[in-house]
């Protein structure tokens, strides 16, 4: 069965400095991962995805994320955290498990709380 | 454009009374549809998702159930709610078709408080 970790419940970061959330997947077949970001009180906001090609993959608001398969993670980044960037952040991946057929279901982490301080 | 709407945004509602939640999607025909629920702001949980309309998946055995009356249209009910229904629902869809590369996109959600 497909399923996805983030290990860290929360990550602070000064603004201006480097970020990384941190996701680790388990699939069986390819992978095909997600990144969404929820702010207070509001629905997921889409910000990338890896279906194929690149391993480093960019998305919305300056993030980008790196797929790496031997480590079987999926790790969100930006090179310069803004303060508005404090949200909470939830890595996905597909299930396509064995009888789930093309459903479309996301399975998602537990979410990580980015809090960029200024 | 495609876009998707969920309403009431916000519900209180007493232990033991109905419950109605209702999601619809623009700009697109035949989507997937699902509703999740989030509880204490953290994880998502998939409570149903629909591939047409009257085909309705359960994830998990609760108290909820769906319907999908129209093709663009997703609803969520309970005929008597409990304590631990409270939580924040969110209804989500893919346009279709669907292929394994497709993202999932989610309404505003709507927050739920049983007293």
């Amino acid at each position: 069965a497909q399923s996805v970790a983030q290990p860290e419940d929360q990550v602070n970061v000064a603004e201006g400095n480097p970020l990384t959330v941190k996701c680790t997947y388990s699939v069986s077949g390819n992978p095909y991962l997600f990144w969404y970001v929820q702010y207070p009180n509001r629905g997921l906001q889409f910000l990338l995805k890896y279906i194929t090609g690149d391993n480093l993959v960019k998305g919305s608001y300056g993030f980008e994320a790196e797929f790496n398969k031997s480590q079987t993670s999926f790790h969100l980044k930006k090179p310069s955290a803004l303060v508005s960037d404090s949200a909470l952040y939830f890595c996905a991946v597909r299930d396509i498990g064995l009888g789930s057929g093309n459903t479309g279901k996301l399975i998602f982490g537990q979410g990580t709380t980015l809090q960029v301080k200024p | 454009s495609q876009t998707i709407h969920q309403w009431p945004a916000t519900l209180v509602q007493p232990v033991g009374s109905p419950l109605s939640l209702e999601c619809t999607v623009e700009g697109t025909s035949n989507p997937n549809l699902y509703w999740y629920r989030q509880a204490a702001g953290r994880g998502l949980q998939l409570l149903f998702y629909s591939v047409g309309i009257g085909q309705i998946s359960s994830e998990v055995p609760q108290n909820l159930s769906a319907s999908r009356p129209q093709d663009r249209q997703f609803i969520l009910s309970s005929k008597k709610l409990l304590l631990s229904d409270s939580g924040f629902y969110l209804c989500a869809w893919i346009p279709g078709p669907v292929t394994s590369g497709n993202t999932i996109y989610f309404g505003e959600g709507s927050w739920l408080t049983v007293v």
